[in-house]
């Protein structure tokens, strides 16, 4: 069990560029998360998976943002045309929903700058 | 809607000293509550969770029990270390939901 991993840990990018993040769950886990954290204040939930499956997005997921976890496994997020105000931390976290309520365990998260 | 409201921080303790972070919610029917820890450089990690009114959490020499009738989940520990210090997140999940919910955070220092 190596935990959940997200590359790069940080990123600075100018305004308008797009970026990808990606996140390495652990294995065998059918959940994956993404939350957004900015200084101060604690993760908010962007979206979800089951196994493939993108589940529920939140209203902060704008047209810019888009995630994917195409076979299940690893997942990337990215952000369109950025705006100053996406810079934050960008979490990912994974869990096993095996019929009863389970566990979200944290990746150390990606820091965006968008200067 | 639903939220989770922590005191605000910086706390400030000397080491021994007794803990207290106080976190109160709102959400609708029966939640689950956690209390998740993130040391400097770190990710979050779950420090104690409770599912149901009256349960106790407890890990690392910190309880937390989960109040129905205040809506509470306050963070306790008997005789803090410097170890300990950290930022402290409440955070809800909902009875039929799979997100988090967090609080903004209480960072804690403590002195030797």
């Amino acid at each position: 069990d190596t935990g959940v991993s997200q590359n790069p840990r940080h990123k600075i990018t100018k305004r308008g560029q797009n970026v990808t993040f990606r996140c390495d769950p652990i294995s065998e886990h059918n959940r994956l998360y993404w939350y957004r954290q900015t200084l101060g204040q604690g993760p908010e939930f962007l979206t979800y998976f089951q196994n493939e499956a993108q589940l529920e997005k939140s209203r902060l997921l704008s047209d810019r943002f888009s995630a994917e976890r195409p076979k299940g496994s690893f997942s990337t997020l990215e952000i369109q045309r950025t705006e100053q105000g996406d810079s934050a931390m960008y979490l990912c976290a994974s869990s096993l929903n095996a019929g009863g309520w389970d566990t979200q365990y944290f990746g150390p998260g990606t820091r965006l700058t968008v200067l | 809607g639903n939220s989770v409201t922590q005191m605000e921080g910086p706390v400030t303790l000397s080491e021994e000293a007794f803990l207290t972070i106080n976190c109160t919610y709102t959400a609708t029917g029966y939640p689950s509550l956690f209390w998740y820890v993130q040391y400097p450089g770190e990710g979050l990690q779950l420090l104690l969770k409770a599912t149901k009114a009256d349960d106790k959490g407890s890990n690392k020499g910190f309880e937390a029990t989960y109040r129905k009738e205040t809506t509470s989940f306050h963070l306790e520990k008997g005789s803090v270390q410097v170890s300990d210090s950290a930022v402290y997140f409440c955070a809800l999940r909902l009875e039929y939901g799979n997100k988090l919910v967090f609080g903004a955070g209480t960072i804690l220092r403590v002195k030797s």
